[in-house]
């Protein structure tokens, strides 16, 4: 019973690089979304998705882009990430609309 | 600007005594709040919740009690046990059937049991 697993677990980036972030689900979610949590400022939506081929942008989507091309998976993309996405990068995922599981996280450190 | 408020950052309370966590929010049309529980190193759990036709929910150990007209809403955790140690964070939501509500989440507050 895995729940939500997020890959990789830690990365570090050199400014401009590319990356994708993997949450997958096993638990057959509609609904699936990405948070980052910084120091002081909790969790704050990145996107998110209320299904399969479907996204939306959440309150700080700049910078990043997301898919869902299958029901199971959201990934997270940085194009040319930036010291400002340094931060801890949460996937998680709803059926019912109210109960979110959390993925364990990915601390991305860009320099 | 915050929409949810969680002003204490930290919170040390001794074992078997009563931990009370506070969460103040703005947005008038939140009609569901949440309370999460974070280790180190892990994701959030979820731990209790309430609707905003309520003013109090129980379960076990924990209730939340919600205040409307403050705008308020608290985490009693009695009696406190060491492993209740951890990074409590209050998330609300509001109404949209059929869409996926966006919580949004306070800071958080550090939460220490002492033995």
């Amino acid at each position: 019973n895995a729940g939500v697993t997020q890959t990789p677990k830690f990365r570090v980036l050199k400014t401009g690089q590319s990356m994708t972030l993997l949450c997958a689900q096993d638990m057959n979610h509609e609904y699936m979304y990405w948070y980052r949590q910084d120091p002081g400022m909790g969790l704050r939506l990145i996107h998110y998705s209320v299904g399969e081929g479907t996204t939306a942008k959440g309150e700080v989507p700049d910078g990043y882009n997301v898919s869902r091309l299958k029901k199971q998976n959201f990934l997270l993309g940085l194009e040319s990430a930036a010291p400002s996405q340094t931060s801890v990068y949460f996937c998680a995922s709803s059926f019912s609309n109210y109960g979110y599981t959390f993925g364990s996280g990915t601390r991305l450190t860009v320099v | 600007d915050q929409q949810v408020k969680q002003n204490s950052p930290s919170l040390s309370v001794q074992e078997g005594r009563i931990s009370i966590l506070n969460c103040d929010y703005t947005n008038s049309m939140f009609d569901y709040f949440l309370w999460y529980k974070k280790y180190p190193a892990e994701g959030p759990t979820f731990l209790i919740s309430i609707s905003s036709i309520k003013d109090k929910n129980e379960d076990g150990r924990f209730t939340v009690f919600l205040n409307k007209s403050a705008k308020h809403l608290s985490l009693h955790i009695v009696p406190s046990q060491p492993g209740d140690s951890a990074v409590y964070f209050c998330a609300a939501s509001e109404g949209g059937s059929g869409s996926a509500r966006q919580l949004t989440f306070g800071s958080g507050t550090q939460l220490t049991v002492l033995p």
